[in-house]
């Protein structure tokens, strides 16, 4: 079945350095991937996602690009802050898994100054 | 006002008690979920709906039922509530897109003793 793996954490990181999640899928068709954030005490909301092959979703500095070949969809800021701090999701979806959402299992950042 | 709106934000509960969660959205979505999220495990499908008369179990939904009430409104309940349902409870909704994002709710906190 369609399946979402990321990297496990905990990940503790200083102020400005890189930051990057790792996510791979398993799905058939050609699913759409988003990466999710959870700030403390929040509901989950959606930082960037990408719909095609590589196709590169960006937002608040993050990024992460659709790549078939691998099946993955790892998640790249350059810079991170401490207000980055937060719970991240992979996940996919698409008409193949009837347009249920599969979530990797979450990879909670801190950001130390 | 948030457009997905969770009641009540909190909740302990004894074993063997009835409980509901309700959640209502302005989005004007058709689709509504409720997922679980426990530490470690991510976030777990309990039941979705794709409209008013669509009702569709999902990876865990032993234990649990729903009623969507209107296009607006969708209600989890737990017939008898025992300790391993403790956890993180979300509502949220999609348009009707196989790349369309989830919208969340800020979340249900359930505690069963």
């Amino acid at each position: 079945g369609d399946s979402v793996t990321q990297m496990e954490g905990p990940v503790t990181l200083s102020e400005e350095a890189c930051l990057t999640i790792n996510c791979t899928y398993t799905a058939t068709g050609y699913p759409s991937l988003f990466w999710y954030v959870q700030y403390p005490g929040e509901g989950l909301q959606l930082l960037l996602k990408a719909t095609k092959a590589d196709d590169k979703g960006s937002n608040k500095g993050f990024e992460a690009t659709y790549r078939k070949e691998t099946t993955s969809f790892h998640l790249e800021k350059g810079s991170v802050q401490v207000s980055d701090s937060a719970v991240y999701f992979c996940a996919l979806s698409g008409w193949n898994t009837g347009n249920q959402f599969y979530f990797g299992t979450g990879t909670s950042l801190t950001v130390i100054p | 006002d948030a457009d997905v709106t969770q009641t009540p934000r909190n909740r302990i509960t004894k074993t063997g008690k009835r409980i509901m969660l309700e959640c209502s959205q302005t989005k004007g979505h058709d689709r509504m979920y409720w997922y679980r999220q426990d530490p470690g495990l991510g976030l777990r499908l309990i039941y979705y709906s794709f409209d008013v008369k669509d009702i569709n179990k999902g990876e865990i939904s032993d234990g649990y039922s729903v009623s969507r009430q209107a296009q607006a409104k969708f209600s989890l309940s737990l017939e008898s509530a025992i300790p391993n349902q403790t956890a993180l409870y979300f509502c949220a909704t999609s348009e009707v897109s196989n790349t369309g994002e989830l919208f969340f709710g800020e979340g249900s906190r359930l505690t069963v003793l």
